[in-house]
């Protein structure tokens, strides 16, 4: 499979559940992002991974914690979120520093609603 | 503050018409990049077109082209000979550190 994968693709959760978010790239990027995507408003980076390391944590509630244990793989871990948490949650990859402003490439996302 | 405004919240045009979706932003930074990226309703967004700063000449992929303004920081998409398969969500994107998203223009494409 190529370009970059989300599971699930709709998750329903309580607040006090704990679940969560995967994507895989298999483009060689060496960047990874997860966004959160709200509507009516412009897309939210949440955090950023080069090389597996987290360079950006954009004042994320604790509730999201994500993980990169390789450059193919992302996870955002959820615990006790709020309903106003619901939104679409995208990854995407990219090559860092390449020559074209580091183009991304996205997954379809996982449309989370929070109950 | 870098910020990305797209005044257009819905668009329509008619299938085989031309259409232009505006875009302006505001930074200080001189060396950057622009974007187009669409977003259907399979919601993976894919990229449409990109503009680097520093050139003059506007980009243009296939039906669709640019017209940057940098002086105005505008950057309008015209998609020529529109197709049913257009119709999507459509956000312009400004790149200098990071990226800054614009909140999205929907085009809706009448048959």
């Amino acid at each position: 499979e190529t370009g970059v994968t989300q599971t699930p693709r709709h998750l329903v959760m309580g607040m006090t559940n704990k679940k969560s978010l995967k994507c895989e790239q298999h483009l060689g990027h060496n960047a990874m992002y997860w966004y959160k995507q709200s509507a009516k408003k412009p897309l939210e980076l949440m955090f950023v991974y080069n090389f597996k390391e987290q360079t950006e944590n954009n004042s994320v509630p604790s509730r999201f914690s994500p993980e990169c244990p390789n450059s193919s793989h992302l996870f955002l871990h959820l615990h006790t979120l709020q309903p106003e948490d619901s939104a679409l949650y995208l990854c995407a990859s990219s090559f860092l520093l390449d020559r074209e402003g580091e183009k991304l490439f996205f997954g379809s996302g996982t449309q989370l609603s929070v109950l | 503050a870098q910020t990305v405004t797209q005044s257009q919240p819905e668009m329509s045009v008619q299938e085989a018409e031309t259409v232009t979706l505006s875009c302006t932003y505001d930074t200080s930074e001189s060396d950057y990049y622009l974007f187009w990226y669409k977003q259907p309703p399979s919601r993976q967004m894919i990229l449409v077109i990109r503009q680097e700063a520093y050139k003059q000449q506007n980009a243009t992929e296939n039906r669709f082209s640019v017209n940057f303004q940098k002086a105005a920081k505008s950057f309008s998409l015209k998609i020529s000979d529109s197709q049913l398969g257009d119709a999507a969500m459509y956000f312009c994107a400004f790149r200098a550190y990071k990226y800054i998203f614009g909140t999205g223009t929907r085009l809706k494409v009448l048959a």
